[in-house]
């Protein structure tokens, strides 16, 4: 089975602080994401490589870095965390095409206080 | 601009009905359609991808169906059970995945 995993499943952290949230398949596949999910906004996406190395921007990529130094490792930073990145992140990985099926890791609840 | 919309946004249903949960989208140019469910403060977890050449796909007491031409699809649930509650997403592949909101399903006891 694939599995997807998040470091961290709740972390709390003050405005300012730089937050690394990890995530790690090991299923080598080639794609990684980050999305948020927030109440009535749904999934959105942040963050995503297909490659080493390689990253692009979702649809709000502003306020986050990520760096994917290794296949299996994918890694979103907040480099200032502020209030309204208080949130849901999910990890995600698929292989093949861009829309294979997607795999997603349990989750990392963050909130900034 | 893709869009995908979940009706119902909730569902409470008595223990062992049929249901029958929608998602529709705007555009039919997609490669796949994907379903999750998710758990309460849990990540999402896959239940089935139908590609675009597939009209649908069965997993056990779960079947779903696209129809690319009307920009729908549905998720047949059979004989539904209290552990079937959870929040229902689909999720359409375009040259990236675009998420509906979910339908939030409740089965009684």
């Amino acid at each position: 089975d694939v599995k997807v995993t998040q470091s961290s499943r709740y972390l709390v952290k003050r405005t300012g602080e730089k937050v690394f949230l990890e995530c790690v398949q090991d299923m080598d596949h080639e794609n990684m994401f980050w999305y948020r999910q927030d109440p009535g906004l749904g999934l959105r996406l942040i963050y995503f490589s297909y490659d080493v190395k390689m990253k692009e921007k979702g649809d709000i990529p502003e306020g986050y870095s990520v760096s994917r130094e290794k296949k299996e490792r994918f890694s979103l930073i907040l480099e200032s965390a502020s209030t309204n990145q208080t949130s849901m992140y999910l990890c995600a990985s698929s292989t093949g095409s861009h829309t294979g099926e997607l795999f997603f890791g349990e989750g990392s609840r963050l909130t900034v206080l | 601009k893709q869009e995908v919309t979940q009706i119902p946004a909730a569902l409470s249903v008595p223990e062992g009905e049929n249901l029958v949960l929608n998602c529709s989208f705007t555009d039919s140019a997609i490669y796949n359609l994907q379903w999750f469910r998710q758990d309460p403060g849990k990540g999402l977890t896959s239940l089935l991808l139908i590609q675009s050449s597939q009209r649908e796909q069965t997993s056990g007491r779960l079947n779903a169906s696209l129809d690319k031409s009307s920009g729908r699809s549905t998720l047949y649930i059979a004989a539904s059970q209290p552990g079937d509650s959870a929040t229902y997403l689909c999720a359409v592949g375009t040259y990236k995945y675009i998420f509906g909101t979910g339908t939030r399903l409740k089965v009684l006891a």
